[in-house]
């Protein structure tokens, strides 16, 4: 299947501070990009989609100033977490469609980056 | 559905049992549905996929059954190994609504004991 790299897979910053999380396309191009989020014991919750040339799409109750996303190629986006505070620790996941599925849009994910922000 | 933020149910199983995990979903207009594993610390791994024109799909050790009529998804693994211990979540695709990204069910915690 379709690989997607995410770095870093685990940070640790302190208060105030700005986190940049990279998910990178390794073998296939991505016009759009997925940004998911998981608290523990939760599911993943979609926060934005990615495009590619244009701005992000951010779902309802996602702060499109703290969470800034940034699509530059084909192969790379990234999510810049701004003035980063304890409750924005979480688990941060990326992920990319490949095509089609066998059926329909099946999305690869990056391994995840566990924020922790203390 | 989405997550309100209950734990995780826990399926438990011996070792070469079959194991049966179910998910409901909410948008009758989805016409594609994923079932992912995922280990701690880790991203989802794809499993296997359904399109809604379908009531059943098989893969290796594993049957996805789909039912419309109750919105109900059932994820089935045969012989389960303990490399099978993971949170199984379930994934819809509304295709009618333009959205490319999936919505994820709440997952169910699968314990595979020796």
């Amino acid at each position: 299947g379709a690989v997607v790299s995410q770095h870093p897979s685990r940070v640790i910053c302190k208060s105030g501070t700005s986190v940049k999380i990279e998910c990178r396309s390794l073998d296939f191009q991505a016009t759009t990009m997925f940004w998911y989020r998981q608290f523990p014991k939760q599911s993943l919750m979609l926060m934005a989609t990615s495009n590619e040339g244009s701005k992000a799409t951010y779902e309802q109750g996602v702060e499109k100033d703290k969470f800034l996303i940034n699509h530059a190629s084909l192969t790379l986006s990234t999510l810049t977490v701004t003035s980063a505070h304890p409750e924005d620790s979480s688990f941060y996941i990326c992920s990319a469609p490949s095509g089609q599925g066998n059926f329909g849009q099946k999305l690869f994910f990056g391994s995840g980056t566990q924020l922790s922000v203390l | 559905g989405e997550s309100v933020g209950l734990h995780l149910p826990t399926l438990s199983v011996q070792e070469g049992d079959n194991s049966i995990i179910n998910c409901a979903y909410s948008n009758s207009a989805s016409d594609y549905f994923i079932w992912y594993k995922q280990e701690s610390g880790k991203g989802p791994q794809f499993i296997i996929d359904i399109r809604s024109n379908m009531d059943k799909r098989q893969g290796q050790r594993v049957t996805v059954l789909l039912n419309k009529t109750v919105k109900h998804l059932s994820l089935q693994i045969a012989a389960t190994q303990p490399g099978d211990s993971a949170v199984y979540f379930c994934a819809e695709n509304p295709r009618a609504t333009g959205r490319r990204a999936l919505t994820f069910g709440s997952g169910t915690r699968l314990q595979v004991q020796p």
